[in-house]
C-alpha cells in the first residue's frame, strides 16, 4: 500500500489565480497521476507524471493550463493555472505500487469565485 | 477510448435490501477495480478482479467480472446505513490504452436509509 499526503485539502481562490497542489507519497513510486473529479462527478485522468521526463496529458488537457512536476519519486505537483469557475473540482493525485490497485490523497477541493 | 458505463446512478434503499451495481464496456480491461468514496476522501479500494469469471466476497459485498473481462457486477447483500457512499468502477487499460492507467465509471452513489 501507500500513503499519499496531499495538500491543500481545500482552497477558495479567485479567478485568475493559480493554484499549486501538492502530492507527497511515503514510498518510492515510478508513476503517480492527477485526477479531477468535478462536482458529482467520476474522475477524469488529467495527465500522468513520470520522474525524469514530461507529463503525459490526457485528450481535453493541456500542459499551460495544469502544469506538473515531477523532482523525484515520491513528490509531484500540479497548478492550476490562470483560474476561472469552472475549474471548481475535486483535485485528486494517486499512485500505483504494482499490486494492481490505484492509492489516492484525500483530495483537494478547489472553488473558484 | 475505452469507457465504463456504470448503473444505476443513483440508489436509496432501505436497510436490510439488497442491491447491484454494473459497469459495463465494450472494451476489454486488464483488471476491473471497485472503489467507495467517502464525502472529502479519495477513494479507497474494495477489490481488483483479474481473471474472467472471478468471483470475489468482501462481507456482505460480491463483486463479479465477466467471461470476457468487458463488465463487472457488485452486490450487496442486506445493506447498512455504512454502506452509504460514492461506488466507483474502474478499468485497467488493456494493450491498447497502457498498463496502470484507470478509466473510471460515472458512479453510483448509493443511500441506505435506516
Amino acid at each position: 500500500s501507500a500513503v499519499i499526503s496531499q495538500k491543500p485539502s481545500r482552497d477558495i481562490c479567485q479567478r485568475g489565480t493559480s493554484l499549486t497542489i501538492q502530492c507527497q507519497v511515503d514510498s518510492q513510486v515510478t508513476m503517480m497521476f492527477w485526477y479531477r473529479q468535478q462536482p458529482g462527478q467520476s474522475l477524469t485522468l488529467i495527465a500522468t507524471a513520470n520522474q525524469g521526463s514530461e507529463a503525459t496529458y490526457e485528450s481535453g488537457f493541456v500542459i499551460d493550463k495544469f502544469p506538473i512536476s515531477r523532482p523525484n519519486l515520491t513528490f509531484s505537483t500540479l497548478t492550476v493555472s490562470n483560474m476561472s469557475p469552472e475549474d471548481s473540482s475535486i483535485y485528486l493525485c494517486s499512485v500505483d505500487v504494482g499490486v494492481r490497485a490505484a492509492f489516492f490523497g484525500q483530495g483537494t477541493r478547489l472553488t473558484v469565485v | 477510448t475505452q469507457l465504463l458505463e456504470q448503473s444505476p446512478q443513483f440508489l436509496s434503499i432501505q436497510e436490510g435490501e439488497n442491491l447491484t451495481v454494473y459497469c459495463n464496456s465494450s472494451s476489454v480491461f486488464s483488471s476491473l477495480q471497485w472503489y467507495r468514496q467517502e464525502p472529502g476522501e479519495g477513494p479507497v479500494l474494495l477489490v481488483t478482479v483479474v481473471t474472467g469469471g472471478e468471483v470475489k466476497k468482501l462481507k456482505r459485498l460480491t463483486f463479479q467480472f465477466g467471461d470476457a473481462r468487458k463488465d463487472s457486477s457488485l452486490h450487496i447483500t442486506a445493506a447498512q446505513p455504512g454502506d452509504t457512499g460514492l461506488y466507483l468502477c474502474a478499468g485497467e487499460g488493456g494493450p491498447i490504452e497502457g498498463a496502470q492507467k484507470l478509466v473510471f465509471g460515472q458512479g453510483t452513489r448509493l443511500t441506505i436509509n435506516p
